[in-house]
């Protein structure tokens, strides 16, 4: 089946910093979405990119979507604290090889939590 | 913006017992709506899509007759976890997107805040 790539899988942020995290697919999607999830708690849309070469803000948040169809980045410039969370990318193939037509696929998330 | 409610957010029950978990778009209309799964540090995994006025589309691997699904109505569908044990318990997450749904700007789903399920 199709799977995506997320990473990193974790990373601590210092207040201030900039975050980067990306994910990658071996197939081309027609839609790329960026959600952050907080414990017990469902995941919250952040940004949605529908054309190749998208680049789309949300505050300090930017992503894009990647030219070749098959990857995407999302990036938090100069993190707080109430970024920590759980981010996950999904995106929809642009063929649907079985399953649910028009199901998301999910990266398995990238973890942000602060420095010690 | 479209908001997405669950309920209930948390859940206890016996092993051997039945239990209904709600999905309703409140400002907005669906004709399918996404059941998801998700384990303790893990992505989401579909389990099934349900559709307005027609059966659920169960994903491979998904038992139909332990996770029934009923669509009412555009803003409602629910998951019935039939004779619950120990293992069902999980993080239940539902998502609907917009009418319109499947091309174009309207290509996303919302997510409920989820519902909690313990098995004892």
């Amino acid at each position: 089946g199709q799977q995506l790539n997320q990473s990193p899988q974790s990373m601590f942020i210092q207040e201030g910093e900039d975050v980067s995290m990306n994910c990658t697919s071996s197939s081309i999607f027609n839609t790329w979405l960026w959600y952050k999830q907080d414990p017990g708690e469902g995941p919250v849309l952040l940004i949605a990119l529908y054309k190749a070469g998208e680049l789309t803000s949300n505050g300090r948040l930017t992503a894009q979507f990647g030219i070749t169809r098959k990857d995407s980045f999302l990036n938090i410039s100069a993190s707080i604290p109430s970024d920590v969370g759980i981010y996950f990318c999904a995106g929809r193939p642009l063929l649907i090889y079985g399953g649910s037509q028009g199901n998301l696929i999910f990266g398995k998330g990238t973890k942000l939590s602060v420095k010690p | 913006g479209a908001v997405v409610s669950q309920h209930p957010s948390r859940v206890i029950c016996k092993s051997g017992t039945s239990v209904k978990i709600e999905c309703r778009s409140l400002d907005f209309q669906a004709t399918t709506m996404f059941w998801y799964r998700q384990f303790p540090k893990k992505s989401l995994m579909l389990m099934a899509t349900s559709n307005e006025g027609s059966k659920a589309t169960y994903e491979q691997g998904v038992e139909k007759d332990k996770f029934l699904i009923n669509h009412a109505s555009l803003t409602l569908s629910t998951l019935t976890v039939t004779s619950a044990h120990p293992e069902d318990s999980s993080f239940y997450i539902c998502s609907a997107p917009p009418l319109g749904w499947g091309g174009g700007g309207t290509d996303t789903q919302y997510f409920g805040p989820g519902t909690r399920l313990t098995v004892l």
